[in-house]
């Protein structure tokens, strides 16, 4: 099946600094990635989708300038928490689809393993 | 538009019985409809999907899930539960005429296993 990493795994940065997740889709090709945020015991939140190629697409209530999204490459996306602040503290997940033919196409997600951040 | 209800936060059982996660949905499209596991720190894994194939889907680790549209539910349930099946289930929904599609998360059920 198809992979997705991120990188790293877990982060710790003290308040003001900048942090930059990676995601990246291992064996297939993502022009569009999807970037989540999870708060503990929550559920998912969708915060952008990421084009490659173009302009991110932020959802409402997230800070475009704030958390900064580049697709540069057809495998690759990355999330920058700029001026981070601890309640910028979460697990941060990211999703590439890949469609899936067949007499009933579909467009299956594969998920990062997340990346824990943690800003003192 | 669309939405995903999953019906109890937290859902007890012992080892070796039954165990049913409910999950009711809302689209305004022929949705595709997965079930994903997130045990502690963990990413998510896909338990099963149902995309217009057949209504009753079976899925890893023992779990299927029935489609049934004229519920509008998408029920997971597994004959015996293992203490290893606790975790933190996650109902999706996606759907849209065409291209790639936001997923819908639920608010997610923990499944808790007692010896």
């Amino acid at each position: 099946g198809a992979v997705v990493s991120q990188h790293p795994s877990r982060v710790i940065c003290k308040s003001g600094t900048s942090v930059k997740i990676e995601c990246r889709s291992l064996d297939f090709q993502a022009t569009t990635m999807f970037w989540y945020r999870q708060f503990p015991k929550k559920s998912l939140m969708l915060m952008a989708t990421s084009n490659e190629g173009s302009k991110a697409t932020y959802e409402q209530g997230v800070e475009k300038d704030k958390f900064l999204i580049n697709h540069a490459s057809l495998t690759l996306s990355t999330l920058t928490v700029t001026s981070a602040h601890p309640e910028d503290s979460s697990f941060y997940i990211c999703s590439a689809p890949t469609k899936r033919e067949g007499q009933f196409p579909y467009n299956e997600q594969f998920f990062g393993p997340g990346t824990r951040l943690t800003v003192l | 538009a669309q939405s995903v209800t999953q019906l109890d936060s937290h859902v007890s059982v012992s080892e070796g019985t039954p165990v049913l996660l409910r999950c009711n949905y809302s689209s305004s499209y022929s949705p595709s409809l997965f079930w994903y596991v997130q045990h502690p720190n963990k990413g998510l894994q896909l338990l099963l999907k149902y995309t217009s194939a057949a209504t009753l889907v079976k899925g890893i680790n023992g779990f299927e899930a029935e489609f049934k549209k004229s519920e509008t539910s998408f029920h997971l349930t597994k004959p015996s539960a293992h203490m290893s099946d606790a975790a933190e289930y996650f109902c999706v929904v996606s759907g849209t005429p065409s291209g790639y599609s936001t997923l819908t998360f639920g608010k997610g059920t923990m499944l808790l296993v007692s010896p």
